[in-house]
């Protein structure tokens, strides 16, 4: 139990469309992250939020949007998705010191 | 090269032998180094974490870091079937993010 919880647990959609993902963290933890895990992959680290203003991005289009909100929670939103987006995706937030990352149980989408 | 590269296996150890899982990284900057388990269709789950050179030991696991070869390793005693899973070796270079390798699947027979 890591204290950080996602939504939808599953979800379908179709090429084209939008989707928000939405992610509470763990108390205290003022930094959030979100990585993609596509299958058989490694997660790949999309962005990181840290008291409300992104502060790291990784190799990701601008369709890739996210937001922090002042309770910490956090929203993924994809736009124009493709078929190749279908992926785990995964929110995690970072103990204040150690830098160890908690991941949520994950979203996964499927892209159809 | 990728920037962490793992054995993606599948390793075949059998009920309570010593499993040993490899990880090299490409920047040697690096400075934090974690280990996850992840089981299929679950998230990845922290189980060790290393900071400096050495041997660190929780349980029935250990973790070994070797920067100056830039290599970690996870080394798993008296292995059990609950042991199979994807290990996933990543490392923190840069404050922000963890990269991590595609993982090495474990499997421990019984």
């Amino acid at each position: 139990e890591t204290g950080v919880t996602q939504s939808p647990t599953h979800l379908i959609k179709t090429r084209g469309q939008q989707v928000t993902l939405r992610c509470s963290s763990q108390s205290g933890h003022n930094t959030v992250s979100w990585y993609q895990q596509a299958l058989g992959q490694g997660p790949q680290f999309i962005f990181q939020y840290y008291r409300e203003e992104e502060n790291g991005r990784g190799n990701f289009p601008p369709r890739f949007s996210g937001l922090q909100f002042p309770n910490y929670s956090s929203e993924l939103n994809v736009n124009a998705l493709e078929l190749d987006d279908s992926a785990l995706y995964l929110c995690a937030s970072r103990g204040s010191f150690t830098g160890e990352l908690f991941f949520g149980e994950g979203s996964r989408l499927t892209v159809l | 090269q990728k920037e962490v590269e793992q054995n993606s296996g599948p390793l075949s150890v059998p009920e309570g032998a010593i499993a040993s899982l490899n990880c090299t990284y490409s920047d040697r900057g690096s400075q934090s180094f974690f280990w996850y388990r992840q089981y299929s269709g679950k998230s990845p789950e922290l189980i060790m974490s290393i900071y400096s050179n050495g041997d660190k030991e929780d349980g029935r696991f250990t973790a070994q870091l070797n920067k100056a070869s830039q290599y970690v390793s996870l080394l798993i005693r008296d292995s059990q079937p609950s042991d199979s899973a994807t290990y996933l070796c990543a490392v923190n270079n840069d404050g922000n993010k963890l990269v991590f390798g595609a993982g090495t699947i474990l499997r421990v027979k019984s």
